[in-house]
């Protein structure tokens, strides 16, 4: 059964490097697939998100990877900033189930100014 | 930018009472959503909701919970008889259209149920 709590991966850069966030994903069905940011005491923010039939998308100083040989997602931001650290999680869903995200554990991402 | 809003931020309640989470969801979207946070722990999904009626439900969603929309703006979500293990951050969210479409979320409605 799951553990009650997690302890979140962490990820610690210093301010103005290229941060990657990385996400295993469950379902080999799932076809849509989203990065939020979530800061504390706040709700999941959507930063990017992408389709099955892509395997990269660019946004504003972010990018999305898709390996769906392996079912990984990646986050890529580029130059980060100390507003950059928060929780990131990836969600998977299928198109078919009514709108229902499956989320990851999330990565603790810390930006040393 | 539109945003979906939730109130109360923060409510406390007696184990067993009945609890009422209130969303406005984005005002030209279709497709509601609730989903829960438990402390330190991951987002997860509840129920969809879309034309009058729930779409999709997670096993966490049993009887003691439903949903309604009960005017054109608000989406509700209650709870009939907390328990202590209801105690998390729900969280309202709203798409103009179905998956793959993006979802957005409202800052939470934190409970406390003691």
């Amino acid at each position: 059964g799951e553990s009650v709590g997690l302890h979140l991966p962490t990820l610690s850069v210093q301010e103005g490097d290229n941060s990657i966030i990385n996400c295993a994903y469950s379902n080999s069905a799932s076809d849509y697939f989203i990065w939020y940011k979530q800061e504390s005491g706040k709700g999941p923010q959507f930063i990017i998100d992408i389709r099955s039939n892509m395997d990269k998308r660019q946004g504003q100083r972010v990018t999305v990877l898709l390996n769906k040989t392996v079912k990984h997602l990646s986050l890529q931001i580029a130059a980060t900033q100390p507003g950059d650290s928060a929780v990131y999680f990836c969600a998977e869903s299928i198109h078919n189930q009514g709108g229902k995200l499956i989320f990851g554990q999330g990565t603790e991402l810390s930006v040393k100014p | 930018e539109p945003e979906v809003t939730q109130t109360p931020s923060h409510q406390v309640t007696q184990m067993g009472q009945e609890v009422i989470l209130r969303c406005v969801p984005i005002s030209n979207h279709l497709y509601f959503y609730w989903y829960r946070q438990i402390l330190g722990q991951k987002v997860e999904f509840l129920v969809s909701f879309y034309n009058n009626e729930i779409s999709e439900k997670s096993e966490i969603f049993d009887d003691q919970f439903s949903v309604e929309r009960p005017d054109g703006s608000n989406f509700t979500l209650k709870i009939r008889s907390t328990k202590l293990e209801d105690s998390a951050m729900y969280f309202c969210a709203s798409s103009a259209q179905g998956i793959g479409n993006t979802i957005y979320f409202g800052e939470g409605s934190w409970l406390t149920v003691v």
